[in-house]
């Protein structure tokens, strides 16, 4: 099975930081990474989607790039709205994985 | 607007079964792939099944963790898309969410459906 390592487990940041957060596969997964933001309480939401594509509806201040192993989605100018936990995605290989997670917080 | 809505979650005891449903709208669902991705409380997300579309034969795929328990069907003159569980262990204990490839791969996303396993 292809392990999809995130990191930083939390992220402490505050409104208006550009954030970096990434994703490491354990074996190339092509382009085939998708990630997605979950508030608590709520479903998952679809923010990228095969590495560098913006899902419908998703401000352009969400970004993702990377390929092969190596992933990573952007947040150019945190708002208050983005504060939750991101998952990354890989859909390249059975059995699909998800990463643990990084859980943006306010600073 | 594209919609999924699960229901049919509940409590149960370990090695009963439980059917849940998914009712999908706002898209054409004969032609979209189906998933299931659980959550167990404060854990991180893990995909359950799949199922394809009839020109794939409805093919389906399972996590090593639910493979000969859990069976994934759809009925697309329904637009409805099922999980059975069988000899449910306290680790299925999750939200249950149903989720389809829209546009993307697993683009849309139900409410989820809670599930415990218990004594």
């Amino acid at each position: 099975d292809i392990q999809m390592t995130q990191s930083p487990s939390v992220l402490s940041a505050s409104v208006g930081d550009r954030v970096t957060l990434n994703c490491k596969a354990s074996q190339n997964i092509n382009k085939y990474l998708n990630w997605y933001q979950q508030k608590l309480g709520e479903a998952p939401k679809l923010l990228i989607y095969n590495t560098n594509n913006l899902q419908t509806g998703i401000p352009s201040r969400f970004s993702g790039s990377g390929s092969g192993t190596d992933f990573t989605l952007t947040i150019s100018s945190l708002q208050p709205e983005d504060f939750a936990t991101y998952f990354c995605f890989q859909h390249n290989s059975w059995p699909l994985t998800f990463g643990s997670g990084t859980k943006l917080e306010i600073k | 607007a594209v919609q999924l809505v699960e229901s049919g979650g509940g409590l149960v005891q370990p090695k009963e079964s439980l059917k849940i449903s998914c009712a999908a709208s706002g898209f054409t669902f004969s032609n979209a792939a189906m998933y299931w991705v659980r959550q167990a409380p404060g854990k991180g997300l893990e995909w359950v099944a799949r199922i394809r579309t009839k020109p794939n034969n409805y093919a389906t795929y399972y996590a090593d963790s639910v493979k000969g328990r859990f069976t994934i069907s759809r009925d697309d003159s329904k637009s409805m898309v099922y999980l059975q569980m069988d000899n449910l262990k306290t680790e299925d204990t999750a939200m249950y969410y149903c989720t389809a490839a829209v546009f993307a791969l697993m683009d849309a996303w139900g409410q989820g459906a809670s599930v415990t396993v218990s004594s």
